[in-house]
């Protein structure tokens, strides 16, 4: 079974720049979630989608970061302008039934802002 | 505000012992707690998930407990291996919600 995709893998850009990220979730997985991790700290939920259809959005800075996930299986995830504090890794993560079942994480992106 | 957290320095134990790793939690009432690996430039993967009316869960060399009336759990790790070296994260999910809240990872390296 493959697993969750994301690309790219690595992201370098000036701040006030744009930039997307890319995950293709596990083939069947109704769940998807975006998370941001910041060196030495523990992922942080950004979003989180149920098909195609928005569950949680509460910690995702919506003057600047968006998500889609269109027909219920690829997402992406923009940030537009980036700040500097920014600089994180971007992960990506799906499972089959939300809540108790476990997560199914990518390699991640690692974006730095400078 | 909800607050979970593991052990911020870095553990080092030597090969063959058994490791133990905490989570601790306030203001929160999870009904369910994961415990994920983590290796450098990876993405978490999960090891075990263990409910708020279990006492304990063991999975090979893996033993998760889950106490919540002191709101921690433990994980060991028996004979434990260089290969176990990671960071090892909990994550907290309550009941009638999808999401789970991650702490910030404990460090566990074992000496050769």
């Amino acid at each position: 079974e493959a697993g969750v995709a994301q690309s790219p893998r690595y992201k370098i850009i000036e701040k006030r720049q744009s930039v997307a990220f890319w995950c293709n979730p596990i083939s069947g997985h109704a769940t998807l979630y975006w998370y941001q991790q910041i060196l030495g700290q523990g992922p942080k939920l950004l979003i989180q989608f149920q098909n195609n259809g928005v569950v949680d959005d509460s910690q995702l800075p919506k003057d600047r970061f968006s998500a889609e996930r269109l027909k219920g299986v690829d997402s992406t995830l923009k940030i537009q302008p980036a700040k500097l504090e920014d600089s994180a890794v971007y992960l990506c993560a799906s499972s089959p039934i939300a809540n108790t079942d476990t997560q199914y994480f990518g390699p991640g992106t690692r974006l730095t802002v400078l | 505000s909800q607050k979970i957290e593991q052990n911020s320095e870095a553990l080092n134990i030597q090969e063959g012992k058994t490791a133990t790793l905490t989570c601790n939690y306030t203001n929160y009432s999870p009904a369910y707690l994961q415990w994920y690996r983590q290796d450098p430039g990876r993405g978490p993967v999960f090891l075990l998930l263990i409910r708020e009316n279990e006492k304990e869960k063991r999975k090979e060399r893996l033993k998760v407990t889950f106490d919540t009336t002191l709101k921690q759990s433990l994980f060991h790790i028996t004979a434990s291996q260089p290969a176990d070296s990671a960071t090892y994260l909990c994550a907290l999910g309550a009941s009638g919600t999808y999401k789970y809240i991650f702490g910030t990872g404990t460090r566990l390296k074992v000496l050769a």
